[in-house]
């Protein structure tokens, strides 16, 4: 069974940068064939899709987020990471991680977030 | 980017009514079309992948239909658990969510 667990600083100051880990248990990110993507939820924006890595470490990212974003494995650890930088208030958040479940049809791949982490609040705030 | 709009952003329903939540693309994204339900406190989880296939797990009351820009979730009969937030979510081009819906009890 897979299973993400997000951790990091709860509190982070204006304009500095936001880390975050996300540990998956029960399968090898390296050599799994799946998109590991970070999600977060706002009161004020709802969920937001930040980006996703695969196990090769290509990455998408959310151009919303306008070049703040890096995330990157650290298969030794099975873990994933997020990095946003310049954080303001607005990037107050619950965190999760997800794995893309997926299968390919005719029409194409047809992606889904499933397992999701449990979450972790992040508040900016001096 | 894709932009996802739900309908109604809340609805009061009583146990055994049948609802019906409404997902609208900003342009056609074929069948790329997902459900979840996410409990006060609790991560998303998902319902239906790929506009009508339920995950396993997930009680036949819950059917998913549409294509192109216009879907929809159907509750068949509401039980006391159903009582939760959903969200739609489009994976035609990378990733957005709708807004949400709100279901509450009457």
């Amino acid at each position: 069974q897979v299973q993400l667990q997000e951790s990091g600083p709860g509190l982070v100051k204006p304009s500095q940068t936001l880390s975050l880990t996300c540990t998956v248990s029960g399968v090898s990110i390296s050599s799994s064939t799946h998109y590991w993507s970070w999600i977060r939820q706002s009161a004020g924006t709802g969920l937001e899709w930040i980006g996703r890595i695969y196990s090769s470490g290509s990455t998408d990212y959310n151009s919303s987020l306008k070049g703040r974003v890096t995330m990157s494995t650290d298969t030794s650890k099975n873990q994933i990471s997020l990095k946003l930088r310049s954080v303001t208030a607005a990037d107050s958040a619950i965190y999760y991680c997800a794995r893309h479940s997926g299968y390919y049809s005719n029409n194409g791949y047809y992606t889904w977030f499933d397992p999701w982490g449990l979450g972790t609040q992040v508040t900016v705030s001096a | 980017d894709v932009r996802m709009t739900q309908s109604p952003s809340s609805l009061s329903a009583s146990v055994g009514d049948r609802v019906t939540i409404t997902c609208r693309a900003s342009q056609n994204i074929g069948t790329y079309l997902n459900w979840y339900q996410q409990k006060q406190g609790q991560a998303p989880k998902v319902l239906i992948y790929a506009t009508s296939t339920l995950q396993s797990g997930v009680p036949s009351r819950f059917s998913g239909s549409g294509s192109g820009t216009d879907f929809t979730l159907t509750i068949s009969s509401l039980q006391p658990e159903d009582f939760a937030t959903y969200y739609c979510q489009q994976s035609y081009d990378t990733a957005v969510f709708g807004q949400g819906t709100r279901l509450e009890l009457k």
